[in-house]
C-alpha cells in the first residue's frame, strides 16, 4: 500500500543546534515530494519540492535546506536553528491530482 | 504567482448550523481540492473536483467547481463538534512545475456544542 512516514512527531531543539527531519514514502516510485511549514493555526507555506533524486526547488529563501538522497526519501535540514524556525512541518507527496500529507513534526526551538 | 483567496478566515458556529466557505483566484485552475486539518495532524483530502461546474458531495459536505474555473465553495450541513479544524482549498494546473498545488490560507472552524 502507498503510505507516507514522517518523523519525529515532536522535537524541542536549542537555538543554534542542527536539524534533520525525515520523510519517506512507500508503495510508489519517483514521487513528487514537498516540505511545508505551518505557523500555529495558520496556512501552509511551501518550503521545498523535489521531482526526483538530487532535484530540489526552493520556494522561500531561509535558514533551511532540503535533500533527496534516495527516490522515496526527502530530508529537511538546518545547520543552525533560529527561534523563528519553530512551527509544524509537513511532508507531502503528489498522488494523482492531489497531495497526501504526513502526520507532521512539531518543532519548538528554545 | 497564482494565489487563492479563501474566506472566511475563521468561523464560530453553533452545532447543527450549516457552514459555507469559498475560494477565489485571479487565474483558472484545472482541479480544485478541499482538505481538512485536525489539530496536530496533517491535512486530509475531503473532496476533489475536476470539471468546471462539477458539484460533488461527501456525506454532509458539498463542494462545487465554479463555471469560470476561478472559484470553488465548500458547504457543511448540520455541523457537529468533530467538524472542528482548519479547512484548506487548493487549486492545481497540470504539467511541469505548474503541477504543484496552490493552497488557500485556510478557514478555521470552531463548533460550539
Amino acid at each position: 500500500s502507498q503510505t507516507i512516514h514522517q518523523w519525529p512527531a515532536t522535537l524541542v531543539q536549542p537555538v543554534g543546534s542542527p536539524l534533520s527531519l525525515e520523510c519517506t514514502v512507500e508503495g510508489t516510485s519517483n514521487p513528487n515530494l514537498y516540505w511545508y511549514r505551518q505557523a500555529a493555526g495558520r496556512g501552509l507555506q511551501l518550503l521545498f519540492y523535489s521531482v526526483g533524486i538530487g532535484q530540489i526547488s526552493s520556494e522561500v529563501p531561509q535558514n533551511l535546506s532540503a535533500s533527496r538522497p534516495q527516490d522515496r526519501q526527502f530530508i529537511l535540514s538546518s545547520k543552525k536553528l533560529l527561534l523563528s524556525d519553530s512551527g509544524f512541518y509537513l511532508c507531502a507527496w503528489k498522488r494523482g491530482f492531489g497531495y497526501t500529507f504526513g502526520s507532521g513534526t512539531r518543532l519548538t526551538v528554545v | 504567482g497564482q494565489q487563492l483567496n479563501q474566506s472566511p478566515q475563521s468561523m464560530f458556529i453553533q452545532e447543527g448550523e450549516d457552514v459555507s466557505m469559498n475560494c477565489t483566484s485571479s487565474s483558472i485552475f484545472n482541479t480544485w481540492l478541499w482538505y481538512k486539518q485536525d489539530p496536530g495532524e496533517g491535512p486530509v483530502l475531503l473532496i476533489a473536483l475536476y470539471k468546471a461546474g462539477e458539484l460533488t458531495s461527501n456525506g454532509r459536505l458539498t463542494a462545487q467547481f465554479g463555471i469560470t474555473r476561478k472559484d470553488s465553495f465548500l458547504n457543511i450541513s448540520a455541523s457537529i463538534p468533530s467538524d472542528v479544524g482548519i479547512y484548506f482549498c487548493a487549486g492545481m494546473n497540470y504539467g511541469g512545475s505548474q503541477g504543484n498545488l496552490i493552497f488557500g490560507k485556510g478557514t478555521k472552524l470552531s463548533v460550539k456544542p
